[in-house]
């Protein structure tokens, strides 16, 4: 069985500083790693996702992560946030049997 | 291409009652997911369906039930409602089998199910 552990329940950040959001899993087989976005009374929407391959994956919103297979992480990273950056953000994985979980959320919170 | 969407957006039941709640996935996803979210939490995994069979399920009771069409679409079904039913109920769809599979899935805007 997979689980997810965010390290940070809330984030408050600074207009145009940077944010980095941690992730850490336990699995003991393959591991498919996501990052969703969730903004107030919304569905979640999928920001990045780690399959296979290059560790350092770009998404939208000019967010990227890194996966780190030794250390069981799978961080979030924004160089610069903006005012509407400010929402939850889930961390998620799944193994073959395409089942996520995903940990608390991390509360983001832009500032000016 | 047509997104997932779930309907009611909103919904107040009373304790003991049933509900019913529908998604629609996305255009060509063969697979729905249904994950509970509580208040302050994230979504816990409720069960998933793929060509109209249940494909794994969660840590949740009997009460929950569901169904998938052969068009894909899929319904959940709560029984006997408790207070602690009260959460957001978010349907998920991906593409499921075979080469083409993909392991992302995509959201629908939920549900607001409250239990009085």
């Amino acid at each position: 069985a997979q689980s997810v552990t965010q390290l940070d329940s809330q984030v408050p950040v600074f207009e145009e500083a940077p944010v980095e959001l941690r992730c850490n899993y336990s699995s003991s087989v393959s591991v498919y790693l996501f990052w969703y976005v969730q903004y107030p009374n919304q569905g979640l929407q999928l920001l990045l996702k780690y399959l296979s391959g290059s560790t350092l994956v770009k998404g939208i919103n000019g967010f990227e992560a890194e996966f780190n297979k030794s250390q069981t992480s799978f961080h979030l990273r924004k160089p610069s946030v903006h005012i509407s950056d400010t929402a939850e953000y889930f961390c998620a994985v799944s193994g073959n049997d395409y089942k996520l979980s995903f940990g608390a959320g991390t509360t983001v919170t832009v500032r000016a | 291409e047509t997104g997932v969407t779930q309907s009611p957006t909103h919904l107040i039941k009373t304790r003991g009652q049933q509900v019913t709640l529908r998604c629609s996935s996305q255009s060509g996803h063969n697979t729905v997911s249904w994950y509970q979210q509580a208040l302050g939490q994230g979504p816990q995994f409720i069960f998933q369906y793929y060509r109209e069979e249940e494909n794994g399920r969660g840590n949740f009771p009997p009460r929950f039930s569901g169904l998938q069409f052969p068009n894909y679409s899929s319904e959940l079904n709560v029984n006997a409602l408790e207070l602690d039913d009260s959460a957001l109920y978010l349907c998920a769809s991906s593409l499921g089998g075979g080469r083409a599979r993909s392991y992302e899935q995509y959201f629908g805007p939920g549900t607001r199910l409250t239990v009085t």
